[in-house]
């Protein structure tokens, strides 16, 4: 397709469980984000890549959640021993990339909503 | 420390009227502003955007306009349509950064 995809749409685990989500992103964009979206909240930024090397994860909130990149395309966030603080709704997005951001709208996917039970 | 503010939860406004959303920020660094929308469900759509040189942006129904002294700005749809209901999130960048800095969201109904 043409957009950003995310998988999957929805997921239910138990605490204490590890979670892989997916994202791919739009073909030929070198930028990727995850975001987070809390229940009330706006949308919180955790990890961007540029290519493969991901030059600021300060967004990240703790060290049990992890995201890789690889081949310049898709991308994985893990979360390790999921808490019940880590139900959201995590967004993808993804833009042209390059020296400068500030005319490459960001592309958003429709998430992947996650319930930790 | 919210850098991006969106005071107002919500707003409604009837069909046919001009609908104003509000956002400030803290940050003096931003040099974009951008506004998405987002329906239930779906990730965010990017709607327009404002560069920080710029005090006005339009495009078709949707007008952002800002006033860096200040660091405010705001988007005027006008004439308000049902199908803008939705949710709109202000944000900004810096250009040497790539994260967007997200408000917390203004749900906008328009009432037939």
């Amino acid at each position: 397709g043409a957009g950003v995809s995310q998988s999957p749409s929805n997921k239910v685990t138990e605490k204490g469980k590890d979670v892989e989500l997916r994202c791919d992103p739009i073909s030929g964009h070198t930028a990727l984000y995850w975001y987070r979206q809390s229940l009330g909240q706006g949308l919180e930024f955790l990890i961007y890549f540029q290519g493969n090397s991901a030059p600021d994860k300060s967004g990240l909130p703790s060290d049990r959640f992890s995201a890789e990149r690889t081949g310049g395309s898709v991308s994985t966030l893990t979360i390790q021993r999921t808490q019940q603080e880590d139900s959201a709704v995590y967004l993808c997005a993804s833009s042209l990339g390059g020296r400068t951001f500030s005319n490459q709208p960001q592309h958003f996917g429709d998430g992947t909503r996650l319930s930790i039970l | 420390d919210q850098q991006v503010k969106q005071n107002s939860p919500s707003l409604s406004v009837q069909e046919g009227r001009i609908s104003i959303l509000n956002c400030d920020y803290t940050n003096s660094m931003f040099d974009y502003f951008l506004w998405y929308k987002k329906y239930p469900a779906e990730g965010p759509t990017f709607l327009i955007s404002i560069s920080s040189i710029k005090d006005k942006n339009e495009d078709g129904r949707f007008t952002v306009f800002l006033n860096k002294s200040a660091k405010h700005l705001s988007l005027h749809i006008v004439p308000s349509q049902p199908g803008d209901s939705a949710v709109y999130f202000c944000a900004a960048l810096r250009g040497s950064q790539g994260n967007l800095i997200f408000g917390k969201g203004t749900k906008l109904s328009v009432k037939p």
